[in-house]
C-alpha cells in the first residue's frame, strides 16, 4: 500500500531561522512521483516541486531545497531564512504509482513563522 | 503555465439542496480531472476520477449518489453534491491532469462548501 507520513503537525520558527519539513513515504513501486504543495490561509494549493523516483539529485530554489533519499524513502524540504510569508501549511504527495494519476497526500505540517 | 479554474469560490446552502462545482482547465486539454476533500485542519482525501467521456471512478467509500461527477468536455468537469447535509461542509479541491505528463499537478483554487 502506498502511504506518506509527516510526523510533524506543526512547527513554529522565529523568522531567519532555517526549518526542514520531514516526510517519509511507502511504496512497493519502482517508479512513483514525489512532491511539496504549500497551502496559505486562502486554501489554494501552490506547486513547489515535483521528483521523479530515478533523479536522487537534490534541488535547491532560491531559498528552498529539497533531499531526496530513495535508501530512507524520505523526501525533506528545507527552507532557509524564513520569512512570515513562509507560514502555511506544507503537503508532501507521492503519485504516479502503479501507473495511476492519484495523490495520495500525508496529514501535512503547519508552519508558523514568527516575525 | 496549466492554469485551473475553479467556481464558486464560497458556497453557502440549505440543506436539502444540490451544489455544482465546476473545473476548468483554462489553456490546456485534460482528459482526467481529480476532486479531493479536505477537513479542516486536514490533508486532502482523493474522492473519484474523473475521465471526459465515461463515467468517473470513485474512491472507497465515496458515494456515488451523493457526489456526481460529469466530466462531458476536455475542459470541464464538474461535481455535484445532491441533498447535501451539513456533514457534507466542506473544501472541496479539484485537479486537473496536463497532457504533457506533469501528472495533474495543477491544482483549483478550492471551493469552500457550508451547509446550514
Amino acid at each position: 500500500a502506498q502511504k506518506v507520513t509527516q510526523a510533524q503537525t506543526e512547527i513554529s520558527v522565529v523568522e531567519k531561522e532555517d526549518v526542514t519539513l520531514d516526510c517519509v513515504y511507502e511504496t512497493r513501486d519502482t517508479t512513483y512521483y514525489l512532491f511539496w504543495y504549500k497551502q496559505p490561509p486562502s486554501g489554494e494549493l501552490v506547486f513547489l516541486i515535483r521528483r521523479n523516483s530515478f533523479d536522487e539529485q537534490n534541488e535547491i530554489s532560491g531559498r528552498y531545497s529539497w533531499n531526496f533519499q530513495k535508501s530512507t524513502s524520505s523526501f525533506n524540504f528545507t527552507i532557509t531564512a524564513s520569512q512570515v510569508v513562509d507560514s502555511a501549511v506544507y503537503f508532501c504527495a507521492l503519485g504516479g504509482f502503479s501507473g495511476t494519476y492519484k495523490y495520495i497526500f500525508g496529514t501535512g505540517t503547519r508552519l508558523k513563522v514568527l516575525a | 503555465g496549466a492554469v485551473v479554474s475553479q467556481h464558486p469560490s464560497r458556497v453557502i446552502c440549505k440543506s436539502g439542496t444540490s451544489v455544482k462545482i465546476e473545473c476548468r482547465s483554462l489553456d490546456f486539454q485534460a482528459t482526467t480531472m481529480f476532486w479531493y476533500r479536505q477537513f479542516p485542519k486536514q490533508s486532502l482525501m482523493l474522492m473519484a476520477t474523473s475521465n471526459e467521456g465515461s463515467k468517473a471512478t470513485y474512491e472507497q467509500g465515496v458515494e456515488k449518489d451523493k457526489f456526481l461527477i460529469n466530466h462531458a468536455s476536455l475542459t470541464l468537469s464538474t461535481l455535484t453534491v445532491t441533498s447535501a447535509h451539513p456533514e457534507d461542509s466542506s473544501f472541496y479541491i479539484c485537479s486537473a491532469r496536463e497532457e504533457r505528463g506533469l501528472y495533474g499537478y495543477t491544482f483549483g483554487s478550492g471551493t469552500r462548501l457550508t451547509v446550514v
